[in-house]
């Protein structure tokens, strides 16, 4: 049981291009999500997906862009890379909404922005 | 909206000795509380989370914690820390008991423990 697998787990761009960070989870979750973490600031919610073919914006959505075309898989978009995107990126997944099931997180995906 | 305060960004402690980091909460309604953990280079891990019931709460690694709602606090403790325990903790809070969309994080506490 992989768990949450998010790849690359580390990467450097240059401003202005772009990339995908892929997200993958073996564990028929419904819901899965994206956050960054900068120092000093905790983890942000950048989107969420409640259910294949359905996301929405949590509290940083600005530059990012995502899509869930199968439950599995949530991959994050950058489309025109900016410095202050340089982040640590963490996707997680659990079963459902009920407050008694665990959030599972990947374990990171370093990028810097130069 | 919700909100957490961790009160102390770092907390240097002495091997055996005991801990508490801080953590209180704001929210319009009741919340479900949470505590993880993240070891450096690695993502989190649940430490434990108050849903109801008893407001003691216990979790892994011989971690507990208190859910005191008149003072919306929710404080993690330990009696005796270890090397292995050095890591960064935060504490985090849901109104829709923890699915993907709803966890609202502190921004930390790095916890460092002296031999």
């Amino acid at each position: 049981n992989a768990g949450v697998t998010q790849t690359p787990k580390f990467q450097v761009l240059k401003t202005g291009q772009s990339m995908t960070l892929q997200c993958a989870q073996d564990m028929n979750h419904e819901y899965m999500s994206w956050y960054r973490q900068d120092p000093g600031m905790g983890l942000r919610l950048i989107h969420y997906s409640v259910g294949a073919g359905i996301t929405d914006q949590g509290e940083v959505p600005n530059g990012y862009n995502v899509s869930r075309s199968t439950t599995e898989d949530f991959p994050l978009r950058l489309l025109s890379a900016a410095p202050s995107q340089t982040s640590v990126y963490f996707c997680a997944s659990t079963f459902n909404r009920g407050p008694g099931n665990t959030i599972y997180f990947g374990e990171g995906s370093w990028l810097t922005v130069v | 909206a919700q909100s957490v305060t961790q009160l102390d960004s770092q907390v240097p402690v002495f091997e055996e000795a005991p801990v508490e980091l801080r953590c209180n909460y704001s929210s319009s309604v009741s919340v479900y509380l949470f505590w993880y953990v993240q070891y450096p280079n690695q993502g989190l891990q649940l430490l434990l989370k108050y849903l109801s019931g008893s407001t003691l709460v216990k979790g892994i690694n011989g971690f507990e914690a208190e859910f005191n709602k008149s003072q919306t606090s929710f404080h993690l403790r330990k009696p005796s820390v270890h090397i292995s325990d050095t890591a960064e903790y935060f504490c985090a809070v849901s109104v829709s008991g923890g699915g993907a969309d709803g966890l609202t994080f502190g921004k930390g506490t790095h916890l460092i423990i002296q031999p």
